[in-house]
C-alpha cells in the first residue's frame, strides 16, 4: 500500500514570507515527484516535478526531493495572498508495474496580507 | 483538444438513478484517469486506463461504479444506483504513454456530481 503523508493544516504565513510544505512517502520504489495547487473548487494544476535528489527551482517555486529519507518538499518564497491554496503532492512509481500517481491529502496555505 | 474536457461540469441526480461521466483526454495522451475527490478529502483512485491494456479498476469502490473507454480516446464513468454517499467531484487526468514515470499527469475541471 502506497502512502503519502502531508499535514493537513493550514499552515498560516505572512505575505512576503517563506512557506515550506513537506511531503512524505512509504514505497522507496518512487521515481517522480509532483506538486499541484488546488483553489477551492477548482481543478488540480501542476506546479512542479522533481525526479532527482536535491532541489529544483522555478520562479518563486523550488521543490526538493531526499529519496533516502523518503520526503519532497516545496518552498514558495515571497509568498502571495494569490498562493493561499491546497497544495497536493503527488508520488509515482513502479511499484507492482503501475505508473498511477498517489496523492496525498494536500496542505492548506494561507498567506495573510 | 488544448486540455482534459469534462461533461457534464454540474449533475444533481436522485439517490437509485444511473449516471454517466464523461471525460476526452488531451489528444494524443494514451493514459487517462479517474479520481473522485470529497468534500475536504483528498484524491481518491479510481481506474486506470493505458492504450488497449486491461484497465486497472483496482480504485472503484463498489461495483455499481465502471468505466469504458472507447477506441482508446473517449471514457465514461457510469455510476448505477447512486447514494448520498456518491456525492464528490470525480476528477479526470489523462498522460503521455506508460513507459516513463515522469509523465505528467494533467486534470480536466471535474464533473460536481450531486446526490439528492
Amino acid at each position: 500500500q502506497k502512502e503519502v503523508e502531508q499535514n493537513s493544516g493550514p499552515l498560516s504565513v505572512p505575505e512576503g514570507a517563506i512557506a515550506s510544505l513537506n511531503c512524505t512517502y512509504s514505497d522507496r520504489g518512487s521515481q517522480s515527484f509532483f506538486w499541484y495547487r488546488q483553489y477551492s473548487g477548482k481543478s488540480p494544476e501542476l506546479i512542479m516535478s522533481i525526479y532527482s535528489n536535491g532541489d529544483k527551482e522555478d520562479g518563486r517555486f523550488t521543490a526538493q526531493l531526499n529519496k533516502a529519507s523518503q520526503y519532497v518538499s516545496l518552498l514558495i518564497r515571497d509568498s502571495q495572498p494569490s498562493d493561499s491554496a491546497t497544495y497536493l503532492c503527488a508520488v509515482r512509481g513502479r511499484s507492482g508495474g503501475s505508473y498511477i500517481p498517489t496523492f496525498g491529502r494536500g496542505t492548506s496555505l494561507i498567506v495573510h496580507p | 483538444g488544448a486540455g482534459v474536457s469534462q461533461s457534464p461540469s454540474n449533475k444533481v441526480t436522485e439517490k437509485g438513478k444511473d449516471v454517466e461521466l464523461r471525460c476526452d483526454p488531451i489528444s494524443g495522451h494514451t493514459a487517462l484517469y479517474w479520481y473522485r475527490q470529497s468534500l475536504g478529502q483528498g484524491l481518491e483512485f479510481l481506474i486506470y486506463f493505458q492504450g488497449n491494456s486491461a484497465p486497472d479498476k483496482s480504485g472503484l469502490p463498489s461495483d455499481r461504479f465502471s468505466a469504458e473507454r472507447t477506441g482508446g480516446s473517449v471514457s465514461t464513468l457510469t455510476i448505477q444506483r447512486t447514494q448520498q454517499e456518491d456525492s464528490a467531484v470525480y476528477l479526470c487526468a489523462s498522460s503521455l504513454a506508460q513507459g516513463s514515470s515522469g509523465n505528467t499527469i494533467y486534470f480536466g475541471e471535474g464533473s460536481w456530481l450531486t446526490v439528492v
